[in-house]
């Protein structure tokens, strides 16, 4: 499998305008999430998908962040408009909740997408 | 308030000096404790999970062990090729997310 995969890598915008970030998860992996990380904050948790659904996304900055995911291999994080604390990398991971074997309950990590608001 | 401490933020070692890592938890009810490992412009990657006090599990140079506060990453003869961010994270219910830890950098010199 080739991971998760996120689109794109590096992002450089300017304040005001929109950025869509893109995520697959790994094929069979029923759970999707959105990770945002900055040198002060760490990593945060945005938001998070069961089989499509968002089930909390009490981590969403405001507004202005929207996340969909229309079907098992797509997702995506969207910023409206985007402002420069908003500059970070922004992570996507997956899991399979049913999956009982070795490597079970684990979150693996796409390589992130790098997001510069100018 | 549920709260996972990291220390120290950052570890210089000469290669083959031992040493450990710390992860302290404040938590409701403990569902896992994860160790990740972050190289510069990569996601983290996945090295252990400890699920109950007294528990350990090995992996090459790494051994992490897990109390009812805290957990080690213990590092024995590290080599260059182990320098990395080090990232502790917790799993409080059955939702599978994570709450992560500030990181430890460690930089491992020849």
């Amino acid at each position: 499998d080739a991971g998760v995969i996120q689109s794109p890598r590096h992002e450089v915008t300017e304040m005001g305008q929109e950025v869509t970030l893109r995520c697959k998860p790994i094929s069979g992996h029923n759970s999707l999430f959105w990770y945002r990380q900055t040198m002060m904050r760490g990593l945060e948790l945005l938001i998070y998908f069961n089989n499509n659904v968002p089930i909390d996304d009490s981590g969403m900055p405001e507004d202005r962040f929207s996340a969909k995911m229309p079907n098992a291999s797509f997702s995506t994080l969207k910023i409206q408009p985007s402002e420069p604390r908003d500059s970070a990398v922004y992570f996507c991971a997956s899991l399979d909740r049913g999956f009982l074997g070795s490597g079970a309950n684990v979150l693996t990590f796409g390589a992130g997408s790098r997001l510069t608001v100018l | 308030e549920d709260q996972v401490t990291q220390s120290p933020e950052a570890l210089r070692l000469q290669e083959g000096e031992s040493s450990s890592l710390n992860c302290s938890y404040t938590v409701s009810g403990l569902r896992g404790l994860f160790w990740y490992r972050q190289d510069p412009g990569k996601g983290p990657e996945f090295l252990f999970t400890l699920y109950s006090a007294g528990e350990e599990k090995e992996k090459e140079r790494l051994k992490a062990t897990l109390t009812k506060k805290e957990s080690f990453l213990h590092i024995t003869a590290p080599k260059p090729e182990d320098s990395a961010t080090y990232l502790c994270a917790v799993r409080l219910d059955s939702s599978y997310k994570l709450i992560f830890g500030s990181g430890t950098r460690l930089l491992v010199r020849p």
